[in-house]
C-alpha cells in the first residue's frame, strides 16, 4: 500500500528565508504532484513531475523528484508572505484501478514578515 | 483555462437527508473523481469514474454513490447523510484516458450535516 509522508506538517518562516519541505514515499512512483490550497479555496496545481530528476522552477518554488530514494522536495527561496498557504504532494498509485493519486497530509507554510 | 465547477459551496443539510453534489467540467476529460477533505487526513478519494456510465471505489466508498450519465457531469450521491459525512468535498477531472495525470479541482463544497 502506498504511503505518502510530508515533513514538516506546519512551517513558519521569516520572510526572505530559504527552506525544504519533504514528500517521502513507500513504494515505487514515478509521478508526483505538488498543489497549494490558499484558507477556504481548493487546491491548485503547481509542479507536475514526470520522471526521475526532474526539476520545475516556478519563481520563488522549485521542486525536484528522486524516484530511487521515493523522495521529492519543495525548496522555498526567499520567502515572501504572499506563499501562505497549505501544499500538497500526491504521488501515482500504480497499484490501484486505472491508478490514482495518493496525497500527503499537507504542509501549512505561514510566512511572517 | 480548465474549469470545473461544483454547483454548492456551503451546503447544511439534517441527518438522514438524501444529498447530491454536483460537478461539471467544460474540458472534455475524461476522468473526474471525488475526494473529501478532512483536518488531519488529507484528501481521501471517494470514487473515480474514467468514463461516462463507468464508475470505480476509491478509498472510503462507504455512505456514498456516484452518477456519470454524461462526460462532463460527475455527481455524489449521500443516500442517507450523517453527522460524519460532514466535510469539504473536492470534485477533479484529468485529461488522460490511460493513467491519471495531473488533476484540475473545482472549489469545492463544505457540507454539513447536523
Amino acid at each position: 500500500e502506498l504511503k505518502v509522508e510530508q515533513n514538516p506538517l506546519f512551517l513558519s518562516m521569516q520572510e526572505g528565508k530559504n527552506y525544504t519541505i519533504y514528500c517521502n514515499y513507500s513504494t515505487t512512483s514515478d509521478r508526483l504532484y505538488w498543489y497549494r490550497q490558499d484558507p477556504g479555496k481548493s487546491l491548485e496545481s503547481l509542479f507536475v513531475l514526470l520522471s526521475n530528476g526532474a526539476v520545475k522552477q516556478e519563481g520563488r518554488l522549485m521542486a525536484s523528484l528522486d524516484t530511487k530514494a521515493r523522495l521529492s522536495t519543495l525548496h522555498i527561496t526567499a520567502a515572501v508572505h504572499d506563499l501562505s498557504a497549505t501544499y500538497f504532494c500526491a504521488v501515482m498509485n500504480y497499484g490501484g484501478s486505472q491508478g490514482n493519486l495518493i496525497f500527503g497530509k499537507g504542509t501549512k507554510l505561514s510566512v511572517k514578515p | 483555462d480548465v474549469k470545473v465547477t461544483q454547483s454548492s459551496r456551503y451546503l447544511v443539510k439534517r441527518t438522514g437527508e438524501k444529498v447530491f453534489l454536483e460537478c461539471v467540467q467544460d474540458m472534455d476529460h475524461e476522468n473526474m473523481f471525488w475526494y473529501r477533505q478532512d483536518p488531519g487526513l488529507g484528501l481521501r478519494l471517494i470514487y473515480f469514474s474514467y468514463d461516462v456510465k463507468m464508475k470505480e471505489k476509491g478509498d472510503i466508498p462507504e455512505g456514498y454513490s456516484v452518477s456519470r450519465e454524461k462526460k462532463e457531469r460527475f455527481s455524489l450521491i449521500l443516500e442517507s447523510a450523517s453527522t460524519n459525512q460532514t466535510s469539504m468535498y473536492l470534485c477533479a477531472s484529468s485529461p488522460l484516458r490511460m493513467g491519471i495525470g495531473e488533476l484540475f479541482f473545482g472549489e469545492g463544497s463544505r457540507l454539513t450535516v447536523l
